[in-house]
């Protein structure tokens, strides 16, 4: 079995600061991860993924995560938060073959300025 | 806005009523998804299809019934339905199936059961 979660359901901070969203995950063989992004009356969009290669992985918009097995965690990371990051973020975990995605649920990201 | 569209974007309907909900994807994939996103709960995968044909099904009431006609087209169909129903439904495609393969999402569906 797997499971996914996501420590804070919100996470505020002011434009220009950094953005840590926390992710930790269970699972009983090697797990690929990923985050998607959520915009407001949007679908999801794929920010970075890991799948066994290298341990810091880098996305799109300026996010990266890394993957540390020994702390089962894939915690997000921005050096400088924008006001277009606002938005709701996922952490998912799957094994490496199959189909199915377990979501976590979900932070929601408040950028003031 | 991704290559995969969805219609209506917001539905309200009965306890009574049949309705079907659209996706489309123009980006050439071979596979199509439902998830369901309901208010305080992780996204849910409904059901997965591969050429055309259902490879995956969640454990989903028989009140949804999908149906992928061609790799382009996946309808949701929906009879009988229960409030609890009522979430957001993504539609997304992947080149193939797999996790090897990005899935992109759909707007979403907003579907109200009163």
């Amino acid at each position: 079995a797997q499971s996914v979660t996501q420590l804070d359901s919100h996470v505020s901070v002011s434009e220009g600061t950094p953005v840590l969203l926390r992710c930790n995950y269970s699972s009983s063989y090697s797990p690929s991860l990923f985050w998607y992004v959520q915009h407001p009356n949007k679908g999801l969009q794929l920010l970075l993924k890991y799948t066994s290669a290298a341990t810091l992985v880098k996305g799109i918009n300026g996010f990266e995560a890394e993957f540390k097995k020994s702390e089962t965690s894939f915690h997000l990371t921005k050096p400088s938060a924008h006001m277009s990051d606002a938005a709701e973020y996922f952490c998912v975990v799957t094994k490496a073959a199959g189909n199915k995605l377990t979501f976590g649920g979900g932070t929601r990201v408040l950028v003031k300025p | 806005e991704t290559g995969v569209t969805q219609t209506p974007r917001h539905l309200v309907m009965g306890m009574t009523n049949k309705k079907s909900l659209k996706c489309e994807q123009h980006l050439g994939h071979n596979a199509m998804y439902w998830y369901k996103q309901s208010a305080k709960k992780p996204l849910e995968l409904m059901f997965v299809y591969s050429l055309e044909e259902r490879v995956e099904n969640n454990s989903v009431p028989s009140r949804f019934s999908p149906e992928c006609p061609n790799s382009s087209h996946l309808f949701l169909h929906l009879h009988t339905l229960q409030p609890e129903d009522s979430a957001l439904y993504l539609c997304a495609s992947s080149q193939e199936a797999g996790l090897a393969y990005e899935q992109y999402f759909g707007p979403g569906t907003r579907l109200t059961v009163t």
